[in-house]
């Protein structure tokens, strides 16, 4: 089946550790995207990456790493610095073009205690 | 900065009714506006993309409606069923990059169709 992974479903960790949450994707798409969402809230853009070894940060970026060393993975690390982290985590994927849609992973929700 | 807004943010109604769901952005500069379905604890799912130079686009009892000049969209749900129930998000496509520089969300219309 092809589609986007993330994996945990559920993580915690304690206050000050650094994370990192898990986005795989078998769809053979250029651009990759990490939201998070909060009870209420729209997603909000952290980072992107349209191709390979490349990415742009979003609208709230401070506090979060990414990396996309592969066309298939893109790995967010929520660090220490991130004042808030515990939300929800979807990344996404699309095809590139302004006709494609972006397809989502079934979500990361990540507890700092 | 381009704000997107989605009225109602909650409705309940009765089942079969046809039923409307709002969203309006700021900034027309826009590749793209695309609805997505939300069920809870769940990812999205993708409805209905409008390219910025269409109006509207249709899928079985879903059709969606772009107004870019005004900076509005429309959802329309014929002939509700309870399995309609979850949350609709609307989200532009930002008008930069190739269109591949990411979505700006709306809050959501959290639906609920009464059996």
């Amino acid at each position: 089946d092809g589609g986007i992974t993330q994996s945990p479903k559920y993580l915690f960790r304690k206050e000050g550790q650094n994370v990192t949450l898990s986005c795989e994707q078998n769809l053979n798409h250029d651009a990759m995207y990490w939201y998070r969402q909060d009870p209420g809230q729209g997603l909000r853009l952290i980072y992107y990456s349209q191709i390979v070894n490349d990415f742009q940060k979003g609208d709230i970026a401070e506090g979060y790493s990414v990396s996309r060393e592969k066309k298939e993975s893109f790995p967010l690390t929520v660090t220490s610095a991130q004042k808030n982290p515990t939300a929800f985590y979807l990344c996404a994927s699309k095809r590139g073009g302004n006709t494609d849609t972006q397809y989502f992973g079934p979500g990361t929700r990540l507890t700092v205690l | 900065k381009q704000e997107v807004t989605q009225i109602p943010a909650a409705l309940s109604v009765p089942e079969g009714e046809n039923l409307v769901l709002n969203c309006s952005f700021t900034d027309s500069a826009i590749y793209n506006l695309q609805w997505f379905r939300q069920d809870p604890g769940k990812g999205l799912t993708s409805l209905l993309l409008i390219q910025s130079s269409q109006r509207e686009q249709t899928s079985g009892r879903l059709n969606a409606s772009l107004d870019k000049s005004s900076g509005r969209s429309t959802l329309y749900i014929a002939a509700s069923q309870p399995g309609d129930s979850a949350t609709y998000l609307c989200a532009v496509e930002r008008g930069s990059g190739g269109g591949a520089d990411g979505l700006t969300f709306g809050k959501g219309t959290h639906l609920i169709i009464q059996p």
